[in-house]
């Protein structure tokens, strides 16, 4: 799986807008780009996933850039509840039963901070 | 409909010793695949099972083994602990069906076992 690069850490105020960036300039043609988040002493969660298209879901929005060497985890509008460790993590088309199905290598992510 | 559950939450074991950690995927999954986080790191890719077979692994030794049941749960065993192995071990459950497997499959965590080497 190729390389993301993501900012360690982001603040946010309440019911305001975040922008997660993520960049992946070595990304193929098929690679899917996911999105975890983890709460404090929590498993990673699954966020959003998408391909090329902009992709929309009840938690958040992927607005993935026209060459897809970047991408942009978008929430709304933040809450307290919302504030964890982001990751944005690449994923091949297809993959074989031998191959990397199971794994998805987690940077450091980006640390987001929501503030009342 | 019940996700990933993993027991036991928390242990202390002391160097040496060997432990077990289990895992019961999320209801339909197929796949279980094992992590391990250390404190402020994102989690490392230890080895997937499915159809009761190691599939891929990650870079760990073979003190880190495991195994998948019919029922598709899982177990992860390591030996010989070392104080290096405290962290979060983390469980995931996917579907890999027939088709093999796609890059828009979705895991599923489990809150993960805190095992602490002393």
């Amino acid at each position: 799986d190729a390389k993301t690069t993501q900012p360690n850490s982001m603040e946010s105020n309440e019911e305001e807008p975040v922008h997660l960036p993520c960049n992946h300039s070595t990304i193929s043609g098929t690679d899917y780009i996911h999105w975890y988040r983890q709460l404090p002493s929590q498993g990673p969660e699954y966020v959003i996933h998408g391909l090329t298209s902009n992709v929309n879901n009840r938690m958040a929005s992927l607005a993935i850039a026209e060459d897809r060497k970047s991408s942009t985890l978008i929430l709304h509008r933040a809450t307290l509840r919302d504030a964890a460790v982001y990751y944005c993590i690449l994923r091949a088309l297809h993959m074989n039963y031998g191959g990397s199905q199971g794994n998805l290598i987690f940077g450091k992510g980006t640390k987001l901070s929501v503030k009342p | 409909d019940a996700g990933v559950t993993q027991s036991p939450t928390h242990l202390i074991k002391t160097r040496g010793q060997q432990v077990t950690l289990r895992c019961s995927p999320k209801s339909g999954h197929d796949t279980v695949s094992w992590y391990q986080q250390a404190l402020g790191q994102g989690p490392q890719f230890i080895f997937q099972y499915y159809e009761e077979e190691e599939r891929q692994r990650g870079n760990f030794p073979d003190r880190f083994s495991g195994h998948q049941f019919p029922n598709y749960s899982s177990e992860l065993n390591v030996n010989a602990l070392l104080l290096g192995d405290s962290a979060l071990y983390l469980c995931a459950s996917s579907l890999l069906g027939l088709g093999g497997g796609s890059g828009a499959n979705v895991l599923t965590f489990g809150a993960g076992s805190r095992l602490t080497v002393l």
